[in-house]
């Protein structure tokens, strides 16, 4: 049972625009969210996170939200630029670094 | 900065083989971990180790085995490879209880004959 989703397997943005990727997850319990950022033949690199109690964390152009109550989170991008264009994980632990991730969105970028 | 060094990176292997495969980290970091990554699977979690002598199971262990005797080294072995086990190998490492996020190698491609 996949306990962190990312519905969208894909996401075409035009240079410029925001970019909004969407995260679900099932269990209540978790305490810390993070966004990964993968490019082929790399491994995933950190982008940002956020505390379950927050609701928002901002890091120059990449803010994450949290919704609590509908167990739902969301980075944007603003602006987006080329070198965005990768997969991007969300992933959820509970406070002990073992990272549940979800199945990833591929960010395209068209200049 | 070296950060979390993994070798080999790419790996063929017939069914039944063992090998090992190598994880390294310099930055002094208490936690250790093993994951795969499948297609449309994400990453799930292998093995990993909260210090020099300990370790546990994570999602899914069966077929590998870990160890960890320093603090720097965390290899992953493959017993008797299986086809189930070709996939993306990625080792990552964090301090402890920090809320410090996982930082990855660049990942060992293996492919089970």
């Amino acid at each position: 049972d996949q306990q962190v989703k990312q519905n969208s397997p894909s996401l075409s943005v035009q240079e410029g625009r925001i970019s909004i990727l969407n995260c679900d997850y099932t269990n209540s319990m978790f305490d810390y969210f993070l966004w990964y950022k993968k490019y082929p033949a790399e491994g995933p690199t950190f982008l940002i996170s956020i505390s379950s109690i927050k609701d928002k964390n901002e890091d120059g152009r990449f803010t994450v939200f949290l919704n609590k109550s509908a167990k739902h989170l969301s980075l944007h991008i603003v602006p987006s630029q080329p070198g965005d264009s990768a997969v991007y994980f969300c992933a959820a632990d509970f406070g002990n670094e073992k990272l549940t991730f979800g199945t990833g969105t591929r960010l395209t970028i068209i200049p | 900065n070296a950060g979390v060094t993994q070798t080999p990176k790419f790996q063929v292997l017939k069914t039944g083989q063992s090998m090992t495969l190598q994880c390294a980290q310099d930055m002094n970091h208490e936690y250790m971990s093993w994951y795969r990554q499948d297609p449309g699977m994400g990453l799930r979690l292998i093995h990993y180790s909260v210090g020099a002598g300990i370790t546990d199971q994570g999602e899914v262990p069966n077929g590998y085995n870990v160890s960890r005797s320093t603090t720097e080294d965390f290899p992953l072995r493959l017993l008797s490879a299986a086809p189930s086990q070709t996939s993306v190998y990625f080792c990552a490492s964090t301090n402890l209880g920090s809320n410090q996020p996982q930082h990855f190698g660049d990942g060992t491609r293996l492919s089970i004959l």
